[in-house]
């Protein structure tokens, strides 16, 4: 149980381009998803909390116009790198939270690494 | 504003031997969630072991367990009969009921044969 999908796994792009990231919790119901972005060798850091029909919060410093986040379902949440560029290249990670019986943890999904040429 | 040290960016253990990997956290909150997570050079997150913070009893996974030590807020992780798939990075993350998860700078383990 607990599985979290992401597709894609890996994506190339062209700089100014809009690349669409989707995250699916496949056996469980999430009212919140996560969005995190990992670079080489460091640890991942939080872009931003997606909650199921409403608003993305983002962290600070994350541009939201940039990293377009919907939570249209208790399944699915998708981040679009809007206008892309080289220094997006990253390996981007969704998480969801199962807040289910004894819960409140965050299952990841298995990353995107998207490369901005 | 909580935070996670992680003071041991790589770690290297002999197989079937045990390793210990440090965590201190610093927070103001009496109930949290701590976390270790393992990601192979697979990318992918993988849960290992859990802790509430109002539990003394310190949580256990066959050959995982931790010591969690809430005055000291240190939550180290004992990897027991250490084996080659353990190789990989692992994270020690905190959160307060599951939202905001913070996580360490990581420590690399490599197990050796």
């Amino acid at each position: 149980g607990a599985v979290v999908s992401q597709h894609p796994s890996w994506v190339i792009c062209k700089s100014g381009t809009s690349v669409k990231i989707e995250c699916r919790s496949l056996d469980f119901q999430a009212t919140t998803m996560f969005w995190y972005r990992q670079f080489p060798k460091q640890s991942l850091m939080l872009m931003a909390t997606s909650n199921e029909g409403s608003k993305a919060t983002y962290e600070q410093g994350v541009e939201k116009d940039k990293f377009l986040i919907n939570h249209a379902s208790l399944t699915l949440s998708t981040l679009t790198v809007t206008s892309a560029h080289p220094e997006d290249s990253s390996f981007y990670i969704c998480s969801a939270r199962d807040s289910s019986g004894a819960g409140d943890t965050q299952y990841f999904g298995p990353g995107t690494r998207l490369t901005v040429l | 504003a909580q935070t996670v040290t992680q003071s041991q960016p790589e770690m290297s253990v002999q197989e079937a031997e045990t390793v210990t990997l440090s965590c201190t956290y610093d927070t103001s909150e009496n109930n949290y969630y701590l976390f270790w997570y393992k990601q192979p050079p697979s990318r992918q997150m993988i849960l290992v072991i859990r802790q509430e913070a109002y539990k003394q009893q310190n949580a256990t996974e066959n050959r995982f367990s931790v010591n969690f030590q809430k005055a000291a807020k240190s939550f180290s992780l004992k990897i027991s009969d250490s084996q080659l798939g353990d190789t990989a990075m692992y994270f020690c993350a905190f959160s307060i009921s599951g939202e905001d998860m913070r996580f360490g700078a990581g420590t690399r383990l490599t197990v050796k044969p």
